[in-house]
């Protein structure tokens, strides 16, 4: 198999707080995470790349102060939104690369939804 | 304009038709294909992959890839209320483990 899970599923917060999302590969050990946001109606958007032991790759616009994120392990990668603000209410997805069959293929998790007041 | 090029519907068909979703790209590149399903409120799970041109068959499923028109092809045979969902297309250079850029999604909905 090659389940990802996340934690929290939804998570509603205050302005001004921070809020930390796990990723965690549940089956296999994932050299490499994404962590991608999803406004409603649109498609993903990768905001960075992760590997275990580095510091993560942020791509243009993101900014990296703000969305720490954390590989610490094989099976596991954190996000955390500092100062959470209104703007930043989204879905957040990661996803972990996994080696089979000879090919390196990205399975997803099923997304936290964060809500800023 | 954009890399990955995706009609976002409403496509609505009656059950038992065939669906036919599609994207155009931009990028050469691109070299790994996917399809992805993502039902309301979940991350998307991936249905099909494909390794430059050529068609790949999986249960009711085909994707297909034309490289030389730069237009990628996902049918749905025997379409049931449970396909309704929306489906993306993702796109990559050098692997599908690395970046992918993602279609807007197409939102399909089989009438029983």
């Amino acid at each position: 198999g090659a389940v990802v899970s996340q934690h929290p599923s939804r998570v509603i917060c205050k302005s001004g707080t921070s809020v930390k999302i796990e990723c965690r590969s549940l089956d296999f050990q994932a050299t490499t995470m994404f962590w991608y946001r999803q406004f409603p109606k649109q498609s993903l958007m990768l905001m960075a790349t992760s590997n275990e032991g580095s510091k993560a790759t942020y791509e243009q616009g993101v900014e990296k102060d703000k969305f720490l994120i954390n590989h610490a392990s094989l099976t596991l990668s954190t996000l955390t939104v500092t100062s959470a603000h209104p703007e930043d209410s989204s879905f957040y997805i990661c996803s972990a690369s996994k080696l089979a069959g000879g090919q390196e293929t990205q399975y997803f998790g099923p997304g936290t939804r964060l809500l800023v007041l | 304009q954009k890399e990955v090029e995706q009609d976002p519907g409403p496509l609505s068909v009656p059950e038992g038709a065939i669906v036919s979703l599609n994207c155009t790209y931009s990028n050469s590149a691109f070299q790994y294909f996917m399809w992805y399903r993502q039902y309301s409120r979940k991350g998307p799970e991936l249905l099909m992959y494909t390794y430059s041109s050529g068609n790949k068959e999986d249960g009711r499923f085909t994707a297909q890839v034309d490289k030389s028109s730069k237009y990628i092809s996902l049918f749905i045979r025997d379409s049931q209320p449970s396909d309704s969902a929306t489906y993306l297309c993702a796109m990559s250079s050098y692997s599908s483990a690395s970046k992918i850029i993602f279609g807007s999604g197409t939102r399909l909905s089989i009438r029983p």
